[in-house]
């Protein structure tokens, strides 16, 4: 089977860095990925991680040790806009099925 | 470009009746999914299609509920007899090639 640990809130305040821990036990692995979702919409993507070591992407970075089997998301230079739920996902055995955590929600404070 | 478009938006039915959720994907992509989101169980998949044609249906709760993607631009989601436990949010999402799926909207559904 499989399974993604995520914390469930992380709080942090506007200009900060925060960093977003996800560990994943899979059957396989094929990659992990990250999404946004802001309250009432829907997720979006940020980024993937196939292999291991750091992806940049703006003010956002992703991780990955598949040896650990343990990723992350960093964000820096927080804003207010970033407030919202991300989730890690991993491709347990191909790059189309993709099984999503339970979500940390990020809340920022001024 | 138009995104993934979901119809209807809000969907509120009582306990029994047929529910059908509709999907048009971003022209091109090849793959479909169909999501379902609750506070409880988070977001799950529920089925996917390659180039039309279902190749994951693991996810689907129940026989009450089915999936078809006639043609490359439609896809419809049918839950029939519903019960308020199928209350969520539904999201499709497609993709071509790479690993990134883009969502639509969602429909949200409540089953009374």
């Amino acid at each position: 089977g499989q399974s993604l640990e995520q914390p469930s809130e992380v709080t942090a305040v506007e200009g900060a860095i925060v960093q977003i821990n996800c560990t994943y036990q899979t059957s396989g692995f094929y990659g992990l990925s990250w999404y946004q979702q802001h309250d009432g919409g829907a997720p979006t993507f940020l980024s993937y991680n196939a292999l291991d070591g750091l992806e940049e992407t703006g003010r956002f970075s992703s991780f990955l040790s598949r040896s650990d089997s343990y990723g992350y998301l960093l964000l820096q230079e927080l804003q207010m806009k970033d407030s919202a739920s991300y989730f890690c996902a991993v491709s347990p055995g191909s790059a189309s099925k993709i099984i999503f955590g339970s979500g940390t929600r990020l809340s920022i404070r001024p | 470009d138009a995104g993934v478009i979901q119809s209807p938006r809000h969907e509120v039915t009582e306990m029994g009746q047929e529910v059908t959720l509709r999907c048009k994907p971003i022209s091109g992509h090849n793959s479909l999914f169909w999501y379902r989101q609750t506070m409880m169980r988070g977001l799950e998949l529920l089925i996917y299609f390659n180039n039309n044609v279902p190749i994951d249906d693991s996810g689907m709760p129940e026989d009450r509920f089915s999936a078809k993607m006639p043609n490359a631009s439609f896809s419809t989601l049918k839950i029939q007899p519903s019960e308020p436990r199928d209350s969520a949010v539904y999201f499709c999402a497609s993709k071509q090639g790479t690993y990134e799926q883009y969502f639509g909207p969602g429909t949200r559904l409540t089953v009374t």
